[in-house]
């Protein structure tokens, strides 16, 4: 079946760079996905990248995809008070499978 | 473009309660997701429609959970009774088709069953 392991926590300094990890099982899916969840709000869909991809940046966040090792990260450059949330990874066609999620805490 | 809409925010009952949540997916959106979120972990689907249909209810308890999307459009979910082991926050995602398509979801109905 599919899993999904995140590491659980995550904190950082303002205008730092945040490095999330997101390892995984099965490589059926076509696609990957980022969300991003604020307290007491529903997940937001951050970016997504192809699984015949290995590179793909938008703005401040670089998704890198590393099939052979069946590991994903999302980077965020400058990292923002604002950046402070969980992040899910979630892997899958129909359904998704998302991980446990990541808190990343900004510092000032 | 208005979101995925969900009622109540939260909602406090005790164990062998009876609850139910509303979803308000976005026009147009053929599909409909209803996730159970524990604290803790990340979204478990609970059911997919598409249109009135049900596509995937497989990790649905359907002793004691139902939902229902009659027109095709709101869809409600139901639990009762109710037990401990239910309190997680349900949320409702949205999508055009199905499938690859990508999922909006609303901001979740925070449930606490005592």
């Amino acid at each position: 079946g599919e899993d999904v392991e995140q590491s659980l926590f995550l904190s950082v300094r303002e205008g730092d760079s945040s490095v999330i990890n997101c390892t995984y099982t099965d490589s059926s899916s076509t696609y990957l996905y980022w969300y991003k969840q604020e307290p007491g709000a529903g997940l937001q869909l951050l970016t997504y990248i192809f699984s015949n991809m290995d590179m793909k940046q938008d703005q401040r966040l670089t998704v890198l995809l590393n099939k052979k090792d069946k590991h994903l990260s999302l980077r965020i450059a400058d990292t923002q008070t604002g950046d402070s949330a969980i992040y899910f990874c979630a892997w899958g066609n129909t359904p998704l499978v998302f991980g446990k999620g990541t808190r990343l805490s900004v510092i000032a | 473009e208005a979101g995925v809409a969900q009622s109540p925010r939260y909602k406090i009952i005790e164990k062998r309660q009876s609850v139910a949540f509303w979803c308000n997916p976005i026009s147009g959106h053929a599909t409909l997701y209803w996730y159970q979120q524990i604290l803790g972990q990340g979204p478990k689907l609970l059911i997919q429609f598409q249109n009135n249909g049900v596509v995937d209810d497989s990790q649905l308890p359907k002793d004691r959970f139902s939902a229902e999307r009659l027109k095709g459009v709101d869809s409600t979910l139901k639990i009762q009774p109710a037990k401990l082991e239910d309190s997680a926050v349900y949320l409702c995602a949205s999508s055009l088709e199905g499938g690859l398509e990508t999922q909006y979801f609303g901001p979740g109905t925070r449930l606490l069953v005592l």
